[in-house]
């Protein structure tokens, strides 16, 4: 149990496109969904915190307009990343945490390449 | 600053032998994580401790949270080739999210 999946698994991408990263809870609801990123060698920081059915909270330095974040159901959340650049390269990864309890469980990460 | 500071940051030993990761912080959490990730995955959960004091054992690996909440430890004994990977511990405080610290990379070699 506890399994959460993310769609692409890696991504190429021009520089201005925008690029769509899903988060999904396969097999439990999780009304809290988190987003982090890792750059290579380094350890996960925590862009996002995405609450189903409100506005995410975003972590200082962390632009909320370039990193759109949409958790429209209790399996699901999106993270949009507008206007893609070079430097925005880097795994992203999601978690959720199940309601009322203390443990998350990790996605697969997304690769982010962007030409 | 990080929140939580673990040590070693790297750490290369042989087949066999035992080894200890730290987790420190001066602030207390309600509970806290310790994952394993391998390259170019997520993190995978080895084991949650909620009590302070408390030791939880997974085979190989012992786990210890500190009594006042605000350390951690991982024991590994008899360390294999298959424990090489990136250790990060995660403590959540009180109606906070959780952080992790900068993680210690363990190679054991054969």
């Amino acid at each position: 149990g506890a399994v959460v999946s993310q769609h692409p698994s890696w991504v190429i991408c021009k520089s201005g496109t925008s690029v769509k990263i899903e988060c999904r809870s396969l097999d439990f609801q999780a009304t809290t969904m988190f987003w982090y990123r890792q750059f290579p060698k380094q350890s996960l920081m925590l862009m996002a915190t995405s609450n189903e059915g409100s506005k995410a909270t975003y972590e200082q330095g962390v632009e909320k307009d370039k990193f759109l974040i949409n958790h429209a159901s209790l399996t699901l959340s999106t993270l949009t990343v507008t206007s893609a650049h070079p430097e925005d390269s880097s795994f992203y990864i999601c978690s959720a945490r199940l309601t009322g309890q203390e443990t998350q469980y990790f996605g697969p990460g997304t690769r982010l390449l962007v030409l | 600053t990080q929140l939580l500071e673990q040590s070693p940051q790297f750490l290369s030993i042989q087949e066999g032998e035992n080894l200890t990761v730290y987790c420190n912080s001066s602030s207390v959490f309600s509970s806290l994580q310790w994952y394993r990730q391998e390259p170019g995955e997520g993190p995978v959960l080895l084991v949650t401790v909620v009590t302070g004091g408390e030791v939880k054992k997974l085979k190989r690996l012992t786990f210890q949270f500190g009594d006042a909440r605000k350390d951690s430890s991982l024991h590994i004994t008899a360390a294999q080739p298959g424990d090489t990977g990136l250790y990060l511990c995660a403590g959540r405080r009180y109606l906070d999210d959780m952080r992790f610290g900068a993680g210690t990379r363990l190679t054991v070699k054969p």
